[in-house]
Order: structure tokens, then sequence, then C-alpha cells
């Protein structure tokens, strides 16, 4: 139980276009998704908490204008990078906490996606 | 001073042997700490967590946690080199949200 996906693994897209991820809670509900970046050989930086049916809440540093996220289920987030450049090449990857049950609080990651801008 | 220090290693240890890896934490409002294994290009994955002073074991992992000396650490026995990964100490402040924080990671690799 408590599993995690994230779709698509890996994408390449061009300078200047949008790029949609989305994160699913596959047999839990998650109320709150986090969202992350890591670049390579460095740790994992929490990008921003969303809440169902609420606004996300972003960390300092990250553009919400930037980084659309839209948590509109119980067992889906998406983020949205918008406008990408070659900077914002990076692994993504979700994060969901269990809300009841046996796992409660505990936090389970999605695979991940790379994203590389070209 | 980074809310979740660890040193980032690399820290090798032969197969067999006992890791120790070490995890320190600025904030006083923590309250739950994590352990993630982490390999390369893969997303984290949860080992243990633990809530309260003193020590957790689970197979080969055991969990320590000192709230006074704000001091966690995982050791594992007997590693394998399937061990061989980054290890990512985790920390859940409460009154910011129950976000994690977490620290560099530490890479351990265990030599056959």
């Amino acid at each position: 139980g408590a599993v995690v996906s994230q779709h698509p693994s890996r994408v390449i897209c061009k300078s200047g276009t949008s790029v949609k991820i989305e994160c699913r809670s596959l047999d839990f509900q998650a109320t709150t998704m986090f969202w992350y970046r890591q670049f390579p050989k460095q740790s994992l930086m929490l990008m921003a908490t969303s809440n169902e049916g609420s606004k996300a809440t972003y960390e300092q540093g990250v553009e919400k204008d930037k980084f659309l996220i839209n948590h509109a289920s119980l067992t889906l987030s998406t983020l949205t990078v918008t406008s990408a450049h070659p900077e914002d090449s990076s692994f993504y990857i979700c994060s969901a906490r269990v809300t009841s049950g046996e796992k409660y609080n505990e936090q389970f990651f999605g695979p991940g996606t790379r994203l590389t801008v070209l | 001073q980074k809310e979740v220090e660890q040193n980032s290693g690399p820290l090798s240890v032969p197969e067999g042997a006992i890791a120790s890896l070490n995890c320190t934490y600025s904030d006083r409002g923590s309250q739950s700490f994590f352990w993630y294994r982490q390999y390369s290009g893969k997303s984290p994955e949860l080992i243990m967590f633990i809530y309260s002073n003193g020590d957790k074991e689970d197979g080969r992992f055991t969990a320590q946690l000192n709230k006074a000396s704000q001091y966690v650490s995982l050791l594992i026995r007997d590693s394998q080199p399937s061990d061989s990964a980054t290890y990512l100490c985790a920390v859940r402040i409460w009154n910011q949200g129950g976000k994690l924080i977490f620290g560099q990671g530490t890479e351990l690799s265990v030599k056959p």
C-alpha cells in the first residue's frame, strides 16, 4: 500500500513551452502532497505544499506563476512548469502524506520526472 | 546554519560491517524524523521513521534519536553492496505545515 505514481517519467521539451507533471496517490487519499526538485548531486529542495481544494503554499524563492500547482482531488496533484527554460531542467519528485490508516503520517515519494529543456 | 545537516561522505565500509549515518537538526520543534534511501536516478524510499527518544529497530536497520542533543542516526548492520546509496535524513516540523526538510544526504559505499 501507499503507492505514488508520476507521469511522465521523462520529458524533453523546447525552451518556452509548458510542461505538466501529474502525481497520483494510487491506493490512498492524500489531502497534502509536496513537490520537490533535485539537481544532480544535491538534496531534495521543497518547492511547494499542495493542499486539496486550496491554494498551494510555495517555498521562499519559488515563483508561483512559473510553477503552477493544482490539487483538485484527493488523489491527484499537478505541477505545470510554464515557459520552461534550460535552467528548469531537473528531477521533479512529488510526495504524498498518508492521513489515515496504518501508515498514518508517513510520506511516500513518486518515481520522479526528469525534465530536460533544450 | 542549515536546518538538517549530514556528512556528505562518501562513507565507505566493507561488506558485513556496521554503517553509521548521522544527522543533526536545528529546530527544537521538530517532532518526527525519517530516513530515506535514494539510489542514483531514483526517488527516495522510506526506510524507517522515529518519533521518540531512544532506539527503534527494523531488521538490519536501527534508528537512534536524542532530542536533547538534536541528533538522529541510522545504523545498518551486516552491510551489503546493495545498501550502497545516498541516505537522506528528513525532519518534519509541524509548525511549518508538517513539511519534511531534508539533509544533503550521505553517500554510502559498501565494498565487497
